[in-house]
């Protein structure tokens, strides 16, 4: 079985700051891990996205993500903030041989202050 | 490149009432996904289509709900009765071959009174 915990349901910070978002998964098999975001009343969008290779992903908007397979991680990272960043964020994990089933976590919702 | 489009996009009904979701996944994807988005949570996986071949219902709650493909282009979800706990968010998704990517609509919103 595979679940996310995504730690934080709100998180706030100021335009310009540091986003860290985190997320930790648990797989008995080497795993698949999103990053989407929601913005209200429309569907989600996929940020980026670790399967194999190269552990720090790169997305869209300025967000990466690094796959930490000691720590069971894949926190969402951007530099710097912006207002347009205000969403809610989900992490999500499928494995191989799973049917691209995903299971997602409960969100973070993201405020950006002025 | 058209999305994945749904419609309705809102739907509000009296509880017991029938209701129907559609959705018309990106051409040329042969997976389709439906998922249940409660307030507050992150979506959940009803049921999940390769072509025409209902893959994984295993969260389907069949006794009131019922999903087909026809033809393996676009899909229709069904709930009769519906109940006051239906009251969510209807998402569909697609993807193609081994391509982990899923493409997500913008939901329909359901409202049970």
């Amino acid at each position: 079985a595979q679940s996310v915990t995504q730690l934080g349901s709100h998180v706030s910070v100021s335009e310009g700051a540091l986003v860290l978002l985190r997320c930790n998964y648990s797989s008995s098999v080497p795993p698949y891990l999103f990053w989407y975001v929601q913005y209200p009343n429309q569907g989600l969008q996929l940020l980026l996205k670790y399967t194999t290779g190269a552990t720090l992903v790169k997305g869209i908007n300025g967000f990466e993500a690094e796959f930490k397979k000691s720590e069971t991680s894949f926190h969402l990272t951007k530099p710097s903030a912006h207002m347009s960043d205000a969403a809610e964020y989900f992490c999500a994990v499928t494995t191989t041989g799973g049917g691209n089933k995903l299971t997602f976590g409960t969100g973070t919702q993201l405020k950006v202050e002025l | 490149e058209a999305g994945v489009v749904q419609s309705p996009r809102y739907k509000i009904i009296e509880k017991k009432q029938p209701v129907a979701f559609w959705c018309n996944p990106i051409s040329g994807h042969n997976t389709l996904y439906w998922y249940l988005q409660n307030l507050g949570q992150g979506p959940e996986l009803l049921i999940r289509y390769e072509n025409e071949e209902a893959v994984d219902d295993s969260q389907l709650p069949k006794d009131r709900f019922s999903a087909e493909r026809l033809k393996g282009v676009d899909s229709t979800l069904k709930i009769q009765p519906a109940e006051l706990g239906d009251s969510a968010v209807y998402l569909c998704a697609s993807s193609f071959g081994e391509n982990y990517e899923q493409y997500f609509g913008p939901g329909t919103r359901l409202t049970v009174t």
